[in-house]
């Protein structure tokens, strides 16, 4: 067990429609990353908070959004959702900078 | 920027068999390097890392070792098991603490 909670585990939803996933970071982790894996582009780093604040942005697209609240946790928004949206979903959280990144067990989006 | 490359498509082998995983990467700097194992129905795992040039990273029987002239770091393991079975990546950080991940490899081992 990483320590890292993503909920839900499994979601299956409509195109068109907008989810949001859930991540509770390791116990005193500031940092959490969002990364998405699916077969054609392999795992790619979406975003990054760090105490709340974004930090770095990758290949995040304008339809998802993502936010860190005070109690650490994340959301990750996904709006509009099309066929290709269908991929899992990890996050991650650490420490302090160079420290490793644990990852929850991902959330698996089923976009139909 | 910043890229890892692991060799192409699954790898296959018997149990007992020698197992050789390539990863090399492009970066600016030198970036610690990880290698990941994703079981099945499961999150990532870190599974070693090294942090500069020469370090040898090691775990569960798998080793790798940072090679700086021929920016690589494959991964190996003397004696595979069934339970080796899973997806393995290679990876690199960079920026704040973000990775870059290969495309993986899956490895099958059969009995």
């Amino acid at each position: 067990d990483s320590g890292v909670t993503q909920t839900p585990k499994h979601l299956i939803t409509a195109t068109g429609q907008r989810v949001t996933l859930r991540c509770s970071p390791r116990s005193g982790d500031l940092s959490v990353y969002w990364y998405q894996q699916s077969l054609d582009q392999g795992l790619q780093f979406l975003i990054q908070y760090y105490n709340g604040e974004e930090r770095a942005k990758g290949n995040i697209l304008e339809r998802f959004s993502a936010q860190q609240f005070p109690d650490l946790h994340s959301e990750l928004n996904l709006s509009s959702l099309e066929l290709g949206d269908s991929a899992l979903y990890f996050c991650a959280s650490s420490g302090l900078q160079g420290t490793e990144a644990f990852f929850g067990q991902g959330t698996r989006l089923t976009v139909v | 920027g910043n890229s890892v490359t692991q060799m192409e498509g699954p790898v296959t082998l018997s149990e007992e068999a020698f197992l050789t995983i390539n990863c090399t990467y492009t970066a600016t700097g030198y970036p610690s390097l990880f290698w990941y194992v994703q079981y099945p129905g499961e999150g990532l795992q870190l599974l070693l890392k090294a942090t500069k040039a020469d370090d040898k990273g090691s775990n569960k029987g798998f080793e790798a070792t940072y090679r700086k002239e021929t920016t690589s770091f494959h991964l190996e393991k003397g004696s595979v098991q069934v339970s080796d079975s899973a997806v393995y990546f290679c990876a690199l950080v960079y920026g704040n603490n973000r990775l870059a991940f290969g495309k993986g490899n899956q490895v099958v081992v059969i009995p």
